[in-house]
């Protein structure tokens, strides 16, 4: 069945250095995954999401991701961070319509 | 356009006594969901909506949780009687697409229920 397994439950970064969110997925064909940041207090809000077109995808905030089908990866990025990107982070994907949650990872940014 | 609305956002109640959330979802949204999200964790499927049939509630407490979604458009989902262990943070999400390949869902802001 798939799943994603989101290898980090926590990642600290300072402002204005790149960011890397690991994500591994667990499915038997190539699956729907996205990525979901929830600030507090806030909606879950999309970020992006990859749905079997180009590998590389790019979402808001200047975040994007890779799909690695040969690393089971999708692994979200951004090249410099700022404090608003605070949040938590979800890896998700589609099971038989519906969306299936990684434990989450909270990011942190110094200043 | 005007998105997932849920009330209330906050919730104190004792054990033992009942619950209910409302979820109105975007409008034309077919598809429904409600998650339960435990502090720390992932949210979790408890029921799953098409139109005003139910199409997965195998991860709902039957013995003590509902849910309906009467006329296919707005939704309650009911605890009683609830238990400390069903403190959390329930999200309602909607759908336009019936489940599949390119589903993108919309997350209400959730109710905190606090069960002391």
């Amino acid at each position: 069945a798939q799943s994603v397994t989101q290898l980090d439950s926590h990642v600290s970064v300072s402002e204005g250095t790149p960011v890397l969110l690991r994500c591994n997925y667990s499915s038997s064909y190539s699956p729907s995954l996205f990525w979901y940041v929830q600030h507090p207090n806030k909606g879950l809000q999309l970020l992006l999401k990859y749905t079997s077109a180009a590998t590389l995808v790019k979402g808001i905030n200047g975040f994007e991701a890779e799909f690695k089908k040969s690393e089971t990866s999708f692994h979200l990025t951004k090249p410099s961070a700022h404090m608003s990107d605070a949040a938590e982070y979800f890896c998700v994907v589609i099971r038989q319509g519906n969306l299936i949650f990684g434990k989450g990872t909270k990011l942190s940014v110094k200043p | 356009e005007a998105g997932v609305a849920q009330s209330p956002r906050y919730k104190i109640i004792e054990k033992r006594q009942s619950v209910a959330f409302w979820c109105n979802p975007i409008s034309g949204h077919a598809t429904l969901y409600w998650y339960q999200q435990i502090l720390g964790q992932g949210p979790k499927l408890l029921i799953q909506f098409q139109n005003n049939g139910v199409v997965d509630d195998s991860q709902l407490p039957k013995d003590r949780f509902s849910a309906e979604r009467l006329k296919g458009v707005d939704s309650t989902l009911k605890i009683q009687p609830a238990k400390l262990e069903d403190s959390a943070v329930y999200l309602c999400a909607s759908s336009l697409l019936y489940p599949g390949m390119n589903t993108e869902a919309f997350f209400g802001q959730g109710t905190r229920l606090t069960v002391v």
